[in-house]
């Protein structure tokens, strides 16, 4: 079984703070990791797919590292903007499962004026 | 990206009524899946439809319960039948990048919220 775990779940900030969550996953049979940010009645936006161990992506003011031996990735937020409140969920893919995502239950960030 | 409509955005149902929720794609696709997120619970998937075939189902989903159509690269549709409150959730199509890109990026629907009472 894999488990893909997220946190904190729920995160408020000030517009201007920057923040970062977490997402954990099995570090065996590692194969990808997705995070997607899902802002309410919209269709969940796809941000990275990351692959190797040391990865950093950047988007703007949003960035990620992935440490694939430890079993975890960073997601950054630099100078939150109330556009970002959203949830950001992670999705990890295992080899031999199938190319399955296995999707984390999501950190629901707010940021406000 | 792939654009990606669904039919219902939401719904109220009774108990005990099926659901047909639809899934419209502005590109040709291979695979199409559809996930449910439940209230506090991650995005799961539910099955896997490949035009011209069964849908394959995940363990704890059954084609009884949620019957899936796929007729043709653009479309599917996913029902869902007998319901019960515990089927209130989101339901999500997504596809695969229909680019042949890596590890499997998939593109959402805006999701179908259901409410049963």
């Amino acid at each position: 079984i894999l488990n893909v775990e997220q946190s904190p779940q729920s995160l408020h900030v000030q517009e201007g703070d920057s923040t970062n969550f977490t997402c954990s996953f099995p570090s065996s049979n590692f194969y990808a990791l997705h995070w997607y940010r899902w802002e309410t009645a919209k269709s969940p936006e796809a941000l990275f797919v990351m692959t190797l161990n040391g990865d950093e992506k950047k988007k703007g003011r949003i960035s990620a590292t992935l440490n694939t031996k430890e079993g975890y990735s960073y997601l950054y937020i630099k100078g939150s903007q109330p556009e970002d409140s959203a949830t950001y969920l992670c999705a990890a893919i295992l080899t031999g499962g199938g190319n399955k995502l296995t999707f984390g239950t999501g950190t629901q960030l707010k940021v406000e004026l | 990206s792939a654009v990606i409509s669904q039919k219902p955005s939401r719904d109220i149902c009774q108990r005990g009524t099926s659901l047909t929720i639809q899934c419209q794609v502005d590109s040709q696709v291979t695979m199409m899946f559809w996930y449910r997120q439940q209230p506090g619970q991650s995005l799961t998937l539910i099955a896997t439809a490949n035009q011209g075939s069964e849908a394959t189902y995940e363990s704890g989903f059954v084609i009884d319960k949620f019957p899936i159509s796929r007729p043709n690269l653009t479309f599917s549709t996913l029902t869902v039948s007998n319901m019960s409150p515990e089927d209130s959730s989101i339901y999500l199509c997504s596809v695969e990048s229909p680019w042949g890109v890596s590890y499997n990026e998939q593109f959402f629907g805006p999701g179908t919220r259901l409410t049963v009472l």
